[in-house]
């Protein structure tokens, strides 16, 4: 079945550090990915998506390249904020036509502390 | 602003006793679905809609109830029968059946008396 495996946290960094978050996964058929960001107490909020090989989604300064190859989609940031402390979750979904749904598969989340 | 709206952002149940999360949306989109949420782990599909009157069991629907008469509305009830309903609970619609993206709304905290 389809998975999602993200790096475990907690990543804890200082102020203005470049981030990375590592995520993986398995599917059949051809994924959308995601990546949700969930601060403290809210629901999870989309961040930025890539559908389908080498598409590259950003937003807010965040970027994931969709490889193919390698089955990832990493999350990074090249000068992290104290307002970007949250929790990150890799996701993906498999379109299906007909009376299927598309189903998202979500990662376990990371916990980013980002320190003055 | 359109959105998802779930109520009572923390919610307390006694033993025994059923509970109902309620999520509406005025996004008019079709689809709607319902996530559990446990420390450490990943969301996990409880039910899904996606249409008026039709709901699906996801991955974990055992111990609770869905309905959907209206198209805004999709409210969960956690049964006497959910031996461990402690969790946040997330309600996220789709425009379509396709289901991606899905916007969340703020959740709801349910903890055991």
């Amino acid at each position: 079945g389809d998975s999602v495996t993200q790096m475990e946290g907690p990543v804890t960094l200082s102020e203005e550090a470049f981030l990375t978050i590592n995520c993986t996964y398995t599917a059949t058929g051809y994924p959308s990915l995601f990546w949700y960001v969930q601060y403290p107490g809210e629901g999870l909020q989309l961040l930025l998506k890539a559908t389908k090989a080498d598409d590259k989604g950003s937003n807010k300064g965040f970027e994931a390249t969709y490889r193919k190859e390698t089955t990832s989609f990493h999350l990074e940031k090249g000068s992290v904020q104290v307002s970007d402390s949250a929790v990150y979750f890799c996701a993906l979904g498999v379109s299906a036509g007909g009376t299927s749904y598309g189903k998202l598969t979500f990662g376990q989340g990371t916990i980013l502390t980002v320190h003055p | 602003d359109g959105g998802i709206t779930q109520s009572p952002k923390y919610l307390f149940r006694k033993e025994g006793q059923n509970v109902t999360l309620s999520c509406e949306q005025n996004l008019n989109h079709d689809a709607m679905y319902w996530y559990r949420q446990d420390p450490g782990q990943g969301l996990r599909l409880i039910y899904y809609s996606q249409i008026v009157n039709d709901f699906q069991k996801g991955d974990i629907a055992e111990g609770y109830s869905v309905s959907r008469e209206k198209k805004e509305s999709f409210p969960l009830t956690v049964t006497s029968a959910q031996k461990n309903p402690t969790a946040f609970y997330l309600c996220a619609s789709s425009v379509d059946r396709a289901g991606q993206p899905q916007h969340f709304g703020d959740g709801t905290r349910l903890s055991i008396l």
